[in-house]
């Protein structure tokens, strides 16, 4: 079984701060890792992809990756309450185009 | 917002009922596939259609089918339901090599 681990929260933190989400998973094959946000009752929103080891930047966000330990985190820089949502970390299985994710980290951002 | 179009927006349906939903992928995008997220966890996949053919398929059971079209929308349909398939029904769109997954706004499913 493919699993992807986050810890379900609430990950709370004022207004400024760098907010911290992390994932683990299971297929060492993975390839393509991506964070989704997602609203109270909306659908997901692609946020940022990675598929190399390291860093990837993108304003705010940074996506990090290491295949070796098998840990992806996305760190949120200056964090506002609109950040305040659930954050799925998605991993695409390897020999497949789909998306096996985690159930969810929710970050709450206190102004 | 992606492109990908649902619909309807929500839907209430009895024990034992059938339904039909459906997606509009955006456009270029000749990939779809099905989630089905309940209250608290992640999304699950159901399955995947390209260019018309299923192309991977989730642990669901068999009363979950699926049919894409030659203008790659799609539909899911549910036959004989159970109260546990209450859930929100997800859409994502992508096109064949880059596997980024687009999401539509969902259906919310009820099942009393």
């Amino acid at each position: 079984q493919k699993e992807v681990e986050q810890n379900s929260g609430p990950l709370s933190v004022p207004e400024g701060a760098i907010a911290s989400l992390n994932c683990t998973y299971s297929d060492r094959g993975s390839q393509s890792f991506f964070w989704y946000r997602q609203y109270s009752g909306k659908s997901p929103e692609l946020i940022m992809f990675i598929y190399s080891n390291g860093d990837k930047e993108d304003g705010r966000f940074t996506a990090q990756l290491n295949k070796a330990s098998q840990y992806v985190s996305l760190l949120i820089r200056d964090s506002q309450p609109s950040d305040s949502a659930t954050y799925l970390c998605a991993v695409r299985n390897s020999g497949y185009s789909t998306l096996t994710f985690g159930k969810g980290t929710m970050l709450l951002v206190s102004p | 917002e992606t492109g990908v179009t649902q619909s309807p927006t929500h839907l209430i349906k009895t024990r034992g009922q059938q339904v039909t939903l459906r997606c509009s992928s955006q456009s270029g995008h000749n990939t779809v596939s099905w989630y089905q997220q309940a209250l608290g966890q992640g999304p699950q996949f159901i399955f995947q259609y390209y260019r018309e053919e299923e192309n991977g398929r989730g642990n669901f059971p068999p009363r979950f089918s699926g049919l894409q079209f030659p203008n790659y929308s799609s539909e899911l349909n549910v036959n004989a339901l159970e109260l546990d398939d209450s859930a929100l029904y997800l859409c994502a769109s992508s096109s064949q090599g880059p596997d980024t997954q687009y999401f539509g706004p969902g259906t919310r499913l009820t099942v009393l």
